[in-house]
């Protein structure tokens, strides 16, 4: 596609029901993140897939939260049993793999999802 | 860990006029880069400009440009003949560069600058 997208634009959700965040990154990007944007967070990293791994889950802040990503492509983010808290804008972003001797790729960010607990 | 604190929570500036936004970090690496995104009431994160640690020379893009004070652990933006669409969250980013290996473009963000425009 153009660009990263994500699915839904908003999703309003009650307190301790499981939700379903996707990310479609652009055509052969191979490195996908995902980071939360809050008002008392600020902007954090969640997770980080190269191709359909994830070597780094770190940001990630309960076992509540999961992640997966399939064929290198499409990116799920899944929340059980929401908490207010997890209310936030999710936004996904793809680069091209990051090679060893190369500067940084450029991130490119999807819309983002805005989650509402209720 | 590395932190990236933006110590201006709102900033305005007249149209065509120049305006600089302020960033500081904390960390032990040698290796890395520093970035300027802007995020628009739409929400799309948008890179503005980027800079590796160990380039002396600032970088510039067209308007935009960066004052980068490696000692001091500084990177500002300065955003020449503003316009009424730089409207926007500024935030800069850190990114560490792994000297060997593979690296990766986990981000570590600043709170956000509030930049609005007047015409």
């Amino acid at each position: 596609g153009a660009g990263v997208s994500q699915s839904p634009s908003n999703k309003v959700t009650e307190k301790g029901k499981d939700v379903e965040l996707r990310c479609d990154p652009i055509s052969g990007h191979t490195a996908l993140y995902w980071y939360r944007q809050s008002l008392g967070q600020g902007l954090e990293f969640l997770i980080y897939f190269q191709g359909n791994s994830a070597p780094d889950k770190s940001g990630l802040p309960s076992d509540r939260f999961s992640a997966e990503r399939t064929g290198g492509s499409v990116s799920t983010l899944t929340i059980q049993r929401t908490q207010q808290e997890d209310s936030a804008v999710y936004l996904c972003a793809s680069s091209l793999a990051p090679y060893r001797g190369q500067g940084a790729n450029e991130q490119f960010f999807g819309p983002g999802t805005r989650l509402t607990v209720l | 860990a590395q932190t990236v604190t933006q110590s201006q929570p709102e900033m305005s500036v007249q149209e065509a006029e120049t305006v600089t936004l302020s960033c500081t970090y904390d960390t032990s690496e040698s290796n890395y880069y520093l970035f300027w995104y802007k995020q628009p009431p739409s929400r799309q994160m948008i890179l503005v400009i980027r800079q590796e640690a160990y380039k002396q020379q600032n970088a510039t893009e067209n308007r935009f440009s960066v004052n980068f004070q490696k000692a001091a652990k500084s990177f500002s933006l300065k955003i020449s003949d503003s316009q009424l669409g730089d409207t926007a969250m500024y935030f800069c980013a850190f990114m560490k560069r792994y000297a060997g290996g593979t690296s990766y473009g986990k981000l570590t963000f600043g709170q956000g600058t509030i930049l609005t425009v007047h015409p």
